[in-house]
């Protein structure tokens, strides 16, 4: 399984963009790229994933590197409702069709009025 | 869709008690999982199931028994409680086969004294 390097705590200020790093530099061609988030003990909530290319959705951005060996999540206009603990997950295939999702500590992002 | 439900919310045990902690999902998943979270940690994987009848062992296993009988319920059994087992509990649920995200209930809050 591909290992996930976060930093333990950020903070931003409301209004701007979070900009969340993670390294996954032993990552497999085959394995994706996840982030989930929790907010205060909830249980946790899916944002975004992708395997080379850059992914947008409602919710954030996610921009790999060419050599896919890090990736960083953007939330374009941080709320203090983003406030919460980001998981950067590998997702690792293992069994006839089945694989795991395997979290980390994550990144704490405070978001600063 | 009320989406993954987990019953009750919180539950106090003595130390041998045994209990179940309930799971159920209304969005037809083939794949459910319990995780267990403890304070400042990352949340770890105790069992899951692929469909109904079939289940597996994740990272936590010892002291915990689970069945699917039907593609719904999930339950997670406690055995003979410990206070080693005291921790926040979160059942999920996703669609088998790609890399679809998961889904998770709210957790169970379990102390064991």
């Amino acid at each position: 399984d591909a290992k996930t390097t976060q930093p333990t705590s950020m903070d931003c200020a409301e209004g701007r963009a979070a900009n969340l790093p993670c390294n996954h530099s032993t990552i497999s061609g085959n394995e994706y790229v996840y982030w989930y988030r929790q907010i205060h003990s909830q249980g946790p909530q899916y944002i975004i994933h992708g395997l080379k290319n850059n992914e947008t959705n409602e919710m954030a951005s996610l921009i790999i590197t060419e050599d896919r060996k890090s990736s960083t999540l953007i939330l374009p206009h941080a709320t203090l409702r983003d406030t919460a603990v980001y998981y950067c997950i590998v997702l690792a295939y293992s069994g006839a069709g089945s694989y795991q999702l395997t979290f980390g500590k994550g990144t704490k992002l405070s978001v600063i009025p | 869709n009320a989406g993954v439900t987990q019953t009750p919310k919180f539950q106090v045990l003595k130390t041998g008690q045994s209990m179940t902690l309930q799971c159920a999902q209304d969005m037809n998943h083939e794949y459910m999982s319990w995780y267990r979270q403890d304070p400042g940690m990352g949340l770890r994987l105790i069992h899951y199931s692929v469909g109904a009848g079939i289940t597996d062992q994740g990272e936590v296993p010892n002291g915990y028994n689970v069945s699917r009988s039907t593609t719904e319920d999930f339950p997670l059994r406690l055995l003979s409680a410990a206070p080693s087992q005291t921790s926040v509990y979160f059942c999920a649920s996703r669609t088998s086969g790609g890399p679809y995200e998961q889904y998770f209930g709210p957790g169970t809050r379990l102390t064991v004294t």
